[in-house]
């Protein structure tokens, strides 16, 4: 199956800061990819997603570009804000079209200091 | 606007009882899957259903039983509950597995 690696945390940035959260993917073939975000006891929501090579997704200001050469998918934001810490997680399906679940990373926890 | 709703949110349970973790979601999602989420290890499927009276095993299926009778509710069993079961487990579900999850509050149960 599948397998995602993402920087592990924790994370911690000034408020206004850019950030960078790595993410790299084994596959066969191009998979959709996803980030998601999970704030402190809530479940995760899906931040943003991609399709397809070279798509960009983004949403509230944070954006990732599936790069096939280098099997990436890192999230970035120009400016991030305190409400901005949480846990980020990198997912890929498991195999193939994903009906059978998308593997998650470990996670990356951010902290955002005022 | 429930979503997917899962209960309960908390329980503790002792050593070698048991008990059911129900998921709910009203959007008419073919898709439902249970994970469970611990320390340094992300999340880790236990076992999903494509369809209604459908599951199917994950990568941590051992010590769960599951059952789809309905295509809104998919529940999680842990007939004899032990320690290392102690975890917080996500109930998520989807209409098109390419078009992402939507995830329960999570249930947080605690095996002493």
């Amino acid at each position: 199956g599948d397998s995602v690696t993402q920087m592990e945390g924790p994370v911690t940035l000034s408020e206004e800061a850019f950030l960078t959260i790595n993410c790299t993917y084994t596959a066969t073939g191009y998979p959709s990819l996803f980030w998601y975000v999970q704030y402190p006891g809530e479940g995760l929501q899906l931040l943003l997603k991609a399709t397809k090579a070279d798509d960009k997704g983004s949403n509230k200001g944070f954006e990732a570009t599936y790069r096939k050469e280098t099997t990436s998918f890192h999230l970035e934001k120009g400016s991030v804000q305190v409400s901005d810490s949480a846990v980020y997680f990198c997912a890929s399906p498991h195999t193939g079209g994903g009906a059978d679940g998308l593997t998650f990373g470990k996670g990356t926890h951010l902290i955002i200091q005022p | 606007n429930a979503g997917v709703t899962q209960t309960p949110k908390f329980r503790v349970l002792k050593t070698g009882q048991s008990m059911t973790l129900l998921c709910a979601q009203d959007m008419n999602h073919e898709y439902m899957y249970w994970y469970r989420q611990d320390p340094g290890m992300g999340l880790r499927l236990i076992h999903y259903s494509v369809g209604e009276g459908t599951t199917a095993k994950g990568e941590v299926p051992d010590g769960y039983n599951v059952s789809r009778l309905k295509k809104q509710n998919f529940l999680l069993g842990l007939e004899s509950a032990a320690p290392s079961q102690t975890s917080v487990y996500f109930c998520a579900s989807t209409h098109r597995p390419t078009g992402g999850y939507t995830f329960g509050s999570g249930t947080r149960l605690t095996v002493v």
